[in-house]
């Protein structure tokens, strides 16, 4: 199956737990991103990779952590979560980053409710 | 500061046509995209427009002025599944999206 895909779908986290939402890619896209979304307000960088081994940081990048050890993965880690976390989180791909605009698609998403 | 603005919510009818528009005001200009996106689901790509005019693609068209930071997206021939939110985004000067709250459209029957 070409595409994106993450887990869990949805999950109930108590406050001050450590949380890691999966993001898979397999279309050998160079740059994927975490996005944040919530009721009212348009979807919101967290943080971006433009290519295996590099990472860097969106707009609310506070509380969260990524790493891109290979092509296909970009996990987002919540180190301590917070109330204000509770989201609905997409990860998202595209052939080329830094310096050209592509097309990004997106997973599925993960809705996560941190209590 | 970086801006979209889209309409929180249209309705409209089956059959009908219907214009969604966006402002926007971000620093530098590289393209803006339109998504569908319907409830519980991802975003889907369905238009990016990166200079002047219209673009259309069968349904759907996508109308962009630079020097008026506006852009409308344009659904004709509405059909129950057009039933979405729709999402305008622009890629800023450094190649990072820049995207509105979206627009929630419904159609009536």
């Amino acid at each position: 199956i070409a595409g994106i895909t993450q887990a869990p779908t949805s999950q109930i986290l108590a406050a001050g737990r450590r949380m890691t939402l999966r993001c898979t890619q397999d279309m050998r896209h160079n740059a994927m991103y975490w996005y944040r979304q919530d009721l009212g307000l348009g979807l919101r960088l967290i943080h971006y990779s433009n290519t295996a081994g590099t990472t860097g940081k969106g707009e609310v990048p506070d509380g969260y952590s990524v790493s891109r050890a290979n092509t296909d993965d970009f996990p987002l880690t919540l180190a301590s979560a917070v109330p204000s976390q509770t989201s609905v989180y997409f990860c998202a791909s595209s052939d080329e980053a830094g310096g050209s605009t592509d097309t990004q698609y997106f997973g599925p998403g993960t809705r996560l409710t941190v209590l | 500061g970086q801006n979209i603005d889209q309409p929180t919510e249209m309705t409209a009818t089956e059959g009908a046509i219907v214009q969604i528009n966006c402002t926007y005001q971000t620093s530098g200009f590289n393209g803006l995209f339109w998504y569908q996106q319907h409830a519980g689901e991802a975003p889907t790509f369905l238009s990016y427009n990166v200079l002047d005019g219209l673009e259309e693609k069968g349904r759907f068209s996508s109308f962009l002025s630079r020097s008026k930071g506006y852009s409308y997206l344009l659904l004709k021939e509405l059909q129950m599944k057009d039933s979405a939110s729709y999402l305008c985004a622009v890629a800023d000067s450094n190649y990072q999206l820049i995207w509105g709250a979206g627009t929630k459209l419904i159609i009536k029957p």
